[in-house]
């Protein structure tokens, strides 16, 4: 599978600021963008997703900024909150995420809100 | 609602022990089922993934194998487990539709080799 890139490792910002966490793809026949939050002992819970006929997509203070013809989407957590406090990895997958292959993860970032 | 079930949540195995690792889903039939493993700082890498009982593609060469007997239960396994294969084993489930169709994961196996 080819790979995602995902930056920074880690992350620390302050309660009410803004987090942004990056990634990059090289396969262009990806063509479905989830991002998934993971606590502690937990599995991953989807978090928001995209498709790139779109450049961006919100869902409260979660917000994916996707640009195609760098290969790259972010995802931005608004006003931070404490409970935002998790494992963040973005992924990519081919046929709109409905193929029965399944999604490349990136490495992910370890989120910490300070309160 | 559907709902997904993985057990045990943990296990310690020694070097060279069988392992059988078990996944069920509920309220959905016919799903796409995948088995992921999580590695501390690597992400999580697919192992398998079946479209249906007794069909399983297998994404790297490996000490593991999958099987799946019954249309919503889908089975990890080992003949010896090796020290590389500890970690954190995940199983997730998708609607076979066309697109926009999301993997749903369950809270996963910690497997520790001693």
């Amino acid at each position: 599978q080819q790979q995602v890139k995902q930056s920074p490792q880690s992350l620390i910002v302050q309660k009410g600021g803004i987090s942004i966490i990056n990634c990059a793809y090289e396969n262009t026949a990806f063509d479905y963008f989830p991002w998934y939050q993971q606590f502690p002992g937990k599995g991953p819970a989807l978090l928001i997703a995209i498709r790139p006929d779109v450049s961006e997509k919100k869902e409260g203070r979660f917000t994916i900024s996707f640009n195609k013809s760098a290969k790259q989407f972010s995802l931005h957590i608004m006003d931070s909150q404490p409970g935002d406090s998790a494992t963040y990895f973005c992924a990519a997958s081919r046929w709109g995420g409905g193929g029965a292959d399944g999604l490349t993860f990136g490495k992910g970032t370890h989120l910490i809100i300070q309160p | 609602s559907q709902t997904i079930h993985q057990w045990p949540a943990t296990l310690v195995q020694p070097v060279g022990s069988p392992l059988s690792l078990e996944c069920t889903v509920e309220g959905t039939s016919n799903p796409n089922l995948y088995w992921y493993r999580q590695a501390a700082g690597r992400g999580l890498q697919l192992l398998f993934y079946s479209v249906g009982i007794g069909q399983i593609s297998s994404e790297v060469p490996q000490n593991l194998s999958a099987s799946r007997p019954q249309d919503r239960q889908f089975i990890l396994s080992s003949k010896k487990l090796l020290l590389s294969d500890s970690g954190f084993y995940l199983c997730a489930w998708s609607v076979k539709q066309n697109s926009n169709q999301p993997q749903h994961f369950g809270d996963g196996t910690r497997l520790s080799i001693l």
